[in-house]
């Protein structure tokens, strides 16, 4: 049974750096790509990056100065880390599976609120 | 980027009722436009696919079409559990975007 969920902070200091995990079973990291989307207050769903199933990575020029996404298949994690924190970056991280092709991310994480106050 | 504008911001509608959701795209997406529900609360459900495609386990009172850029999601007869919020999302060149969202409510 898929399965994927998020982990990180919760609460993060502005101009630090955020770092969450997402952690899946029931399927492999080497056959599809990994999603990141978050929503916040200020703007609604955005789409931040992917993964490739072979590991390149896509970011959205939005946040790419400040974006990494990363995975290690041997623990079956994928993993993004975001610097320079802002206020405006608090909201819900979601990570989400999707095949290649146009068939939609099939299947969400439970998402992980952030908040970045002082 | 590519821009989708979804409309309507927020519908009323009856049980039983016929309820459509449109985005229009900024330019060509082809068939790369996904529709998903989201309760409070919740993750993003995948609803629709490939513009056209139901995903597994959605009941077939949803259907997608599109007519060149334009992109509906069509409920048939609205249940209960239809209430939510719905987006489209175009994922055919970086960065993918989102529509805005549309709150169905029941009337």
């Amino acid at each position: 049974q898929v399965q994927l969920k998020e982990t990180g902070p919760g609460l993060v200091q502005p101009t630090q750096t955020l770092s969450i995990t997402c952690t899946v079973s029931g399927f492999s990291l080497t056959s599809y790509y990994m999603q990141w989307v978050r929503q916040t207050p200020g703007k609604g769903l955005e789409w931040m990056g992917f993964i490739r199933s072979g590991g390149s990575t896509e970011y959205n020029s939005e946040f790419k100065s400040r974006l990494s996404i990363s995975r290690d298949t041997s623990k079956n994690q994928v993993f993004l880390k975001m610097n320079s924190l802002k206020t405006e970056d608090t909201g819900v991280y979601y990570c989400a599976r999707a095949h290649r092709g146009p068939k939609g991310f099939d299947y969400w994480g439970q998402g992980v609120m952030v908040t970045v106050s002082s | 980027d590519i821009q989708m504008t979804q409309s309507p911001a927020s519908l009323s509608a009856s049980l039983e009722e016929i309820v459509t959701i449109t985005c229009q795209a900024s330019q060509d997406i082809g068939n790369w436009l996904a529709w998903y529900q989201q309760k409070p609360g919740k993750s993003p459900q995948l609803l629709i696919y490939g513009a056209t495609s139901l995903a597994d386990g959605v009941p077939s009172r949803f259907s997608g079409s599109r007519s060149g850029t334009q992109y509906s999601l069509k409920i048939s007869r609205l249940q209960v559990e239809d209430i939510g919020i719905y987006y489209c999302l175009q994922a055919y060149s970086a960065p993918y975007t989102f529509g805005a969202g549309t709150k169905l409510e029941l009337k």
